[in-house]
């Protein structure tokens, strides 16, 4: 079946970098895209990123460009997601959501990683 | 970029009794393709969202026929025929006509 395994939470000092997996399981990686949303306490959902499937390609969210990198390796299944420069406004729970190429639906996503950016 | 906007932002229900929440975009979510890229979304505590209706108005797979969704243009409706205790938790839009892809704000139900 599939799965979208995220790698564990993380503490960060502000002015770090953070790079987060997603390990997907049960289909072929590079036959979806991948995206990266962000929740912050209390706040609403956020998009931040995403790669397509294929031929590696990103998108940006413009409020984190510049700071945030998405990458894959295909031959470890696995999605990466790095933020830099890192402020308390970074803490939130990342998640990692696959979307169809056509771009219907998220239609399954990682269990979520805490990133907490504190002094 | 879209804005989404919910309302209400709380919504106390009765079990077997019906609701409704709406979503407002900023601008027409319909693409040239012909689909309205609108998504629904419910988010139960410490779990990630999971979808619920996709396209405006499909219900994803393995979704309850309770949950119906509605709309065009810029005004949406989810609704819910016959809410059950297991329905409680924040519902979210979700524009994917362009990117950023964006939510609203989310409507946390409750059972009263």
């Amino acid at each position: 079946q599939v799965q979208l395994v995220q790698s564990g939470a993380e503490v960060k000092k502000p002015g770090a970098s953070v790079k987060v997996s997603c390990k997907a399981s049960g289909y072929n990686l590079i036959t979806y895209t991948m995206h990266w949303v962000r929740q912050a306490p209390g706040q609403r959902l956020e998009w931040m990123a995403w790669i397509t499937a294929g031929n590696v390609n990103t998108k940006y969210s413009q409020k984190f460009q510049g700071r945030v990198s998405v990458t894959r390796d295909t031959s470890a299944s696995t999605v990466y997601m790095e933020l830099t420069s890192l402020t308390s406004e970074d803490t939130a729970v990342y998640y990692c959501a696959r979307r169809p190429v056509a771009g219907t639906l998220f239609d399954y996503w990682g269990q979520g990683t805490l990133v907490t950016v504190s002094s | 970029d879209i804005v989404m906007t919910q309302s209400p932002l709380s919504l106390p229900v009765t079990p077997g009794e019906p609701a409704s929440i709406s979503c407002r975009s900023s601008q027409s979510l319909l693409h040239s393709d012909g689909n309205t890229y609108l998504d629904w979304y419910l988010q139960k505590p410490g779990q990630p969202p999971q979808v619920l209706i996709y396209l405006g108005s499909n219900r994803a797979s393995g979704v309850p026929d309770r949950f119906s969704g509605s709309g065009s243009g810029t005004d949406f409706t989810l609704k819910i025929n016959r809410v059950e205790a297991e329905d409680v938790g924040v519902y979210y839009c979700m524009q994917a006509l362009q990117t950023p892809l964006t939510f609203g704000g989310g409507t946390k139900v409750e059972i009263k």
